[in-house]
């Protein structure tokens, strides 16, 4: 089974320029989530979808972070513009739909911005 | 609302020996359940161990097993023969059915030779 993939790796970007990580699910998997961990902290969630609708994004600054699932398959999420606080990395989690469904990680995008 | 807590920010085991991760949580749910996610410098958060509230056997994979104590709605997790492998960060994960996940602050457990 392949795993959640997420690109890029790592960016870097100066402070006002916008960015986009892409992600890809667990095939299957109808729940997707955009976790956003600051160095030395756990994930926090910005946004989670139930197929191509918003289930919670009420940790998502709105005034400059967006995130889409369209076909409630892969999503993006966009920062515009990037402040300096928003260096972290962005992790892209998926699980099958249910409570108590683990969630699987992709690698996650290194975002430092300058 | 619901919290974790992770009272060891650090942790340190030799190779080969048995260490014990703490975590405490809080819940008004009835039914949840509680994981243990492993964070290697690679970043992939990794699922550990998976516990359903309502089932009192603790649970366990292979080295790695729980302690589940629900009256004290403690979850500890216990690293069987250390590896250098196991060298990473270890998020304790509540969830329930009318909530998200809420994860701890992490440990980070170190594996000395």
């Amino acid at each position: 089974e392949a795993g959640v993939a997420q690109s890029p790796r790592y960016k870097i970007i100066e402070k006002r320029q916008s960015v986009a990580f892409w992600c890809n699910p667990i095939s299957g998997h109808a729940t997707l989530y955009w976790y956003q961990q600051i160095l030395g902290q756990g994930p926090k969630l910005l946004i989670q979808f139930q197929n191509n609708g918003v289930v919670d994004d009420s940790q998502l600054p709105k005034d400059r972070f967006s995130a889409e699932r369209l076909k409630g398959v892969d999503s993006t999420l966009k920062i515009q513009p990037a402040k300096l606080e928003d260096s972290a990395v962005y992790l892209c989690a998926s699980s099958l739909t249910g409570v108590g469904s683990p969630l699987h990680f992709g690698n996650g995008t290194r975002l430092t911005v300058t | 609302a619901q919290t974790v807590t992770q009272s060891q920010p650090e942790m340190s085991v030799q190779e080969a020996e048995t260490v014990t991760l703490s975590c405490t949580y809080d819940t008004s749910e009835s039914d949840y359940y509680l994981f243990w996610y492993k964070q290697p410098p690679s970043r992939q958060m990794i699922l550990v161990i998976r516990q359903e509230a309502y089932k009192q056997q603790n649970a366990t994979e292979n080295r790695f097993s729980v302690n589940f104590q629900k009256a004290a709605k403690s979850f500890s997790l216990k690293i069987s023969d250390s590896q250098l492998g196991d060298a990473a960060m270890y998020f304790c994960v509540l969830t329930g059915t009318a909530s998200k996940l809420t994860f701890g602050t992490g440990t980070r457990l170190q594996v000395t030779l």
